[in-house]
């Protein structure tokens, strides 16, 4: 069965901090895929990532970088140099399927909090 | 339009009324997702249509909560005979299927029953 988990529920840290928001991920296929969604106070979920299985290349975006380890299942995400507008509850994911398109299961979120 | 539309985007409704739920995806998405997002909770995976194939509906709750899509276009999501656990923030996403897109969202519907 496949499973997402975010062990940390929230996070404060001061603005200008790095902060990493964790993921574990259990699966028993070898094909998956593994997202990263933020949602704001407005409540839209907001794509950031998709990464798949087979690229295990971490990945760096403006202050975003994010470190895939399949070895330890782990899919974390760092914010680098923190601001007030990354405050959010940021989601982990992951979907089993060979394709894409299939039903993806979400963690439970870690709210992070930026403080000024 | 340029996202993805849900209506209303709140309603108050009574235990053991039914509701209907509208998602509007975006133009040419062949997917579209509702997920349940309680209060303080994580989301929750409801059903999934692909084109014309035949939705999966392994996350339905129970029996009460149905969604129809006809093609590519509108979704709805019906509950019927509302219970006070069915409160939450329903939320629809499209896709399409293509490598580094993830899913649109909707800003949902938020379903208070009382």
């Amino acid at each position: 069965a496949q499973k997402v988990t975010q062990a940390q529920t929230e996070i404060s840290v001061v603005e200008k901090e790095d902060v990493t928001l964790d993921c574990v991920y259990e699966t028993r296929d070898t094909t998956y895929y593994l997202f990263w969604y933020k949602q704001p106070p407005s409540g839209e979920l907001v794509f950031l990532i998709r990464r798949n299985s087979f690229d295990e290349q971490n990945e760096i975006s403006g202050r975003y970088s994010w470190n895939f380890q399949k070895s330890t299942s782990s899919f974390n995400f760092t914010i680098t140099a923190s601001q007030v507008v990354d405050s959010a509850v940021y989601f982990c994911a992951l979907s089993e399927a060979p394709h894409r398109d299939d039903k993806i299961i979400f963690g439970k979120g870690t709210r992070l909090h930026i403080l000024p | 339009g340029a996202g993805v539309s849900q209506s209303p985007s709140n309603k108050v409704t009574e235990k053991g009324k039914d509701v209907e739920l509208r998602c509007d995806p975006i133009s040419g998405h062949t997917a579209l997702y509702w997920y349940r997002q309680r209060l303080g909770q994580g989301l929750e995976f409801l059903i999934y249509f692909q084109g014309n194939s035949a939705p999966d509906k392994s996350g339905l709750p129970s029996d009460r909560f149905s969604a129809e899509r006809t093609g590519e276009s509108v979704s709805t999501l019906t509950i019927q005979r509302t219970q006070q656990e069915d409160s939450a923030v329903y939320l629809c996403a499209s896709s399409l299927d293509l490598e580094g897109l993830g899913d649109t969202f909707g800003s949902g519907t938020r379903l208070t029953v009382v």
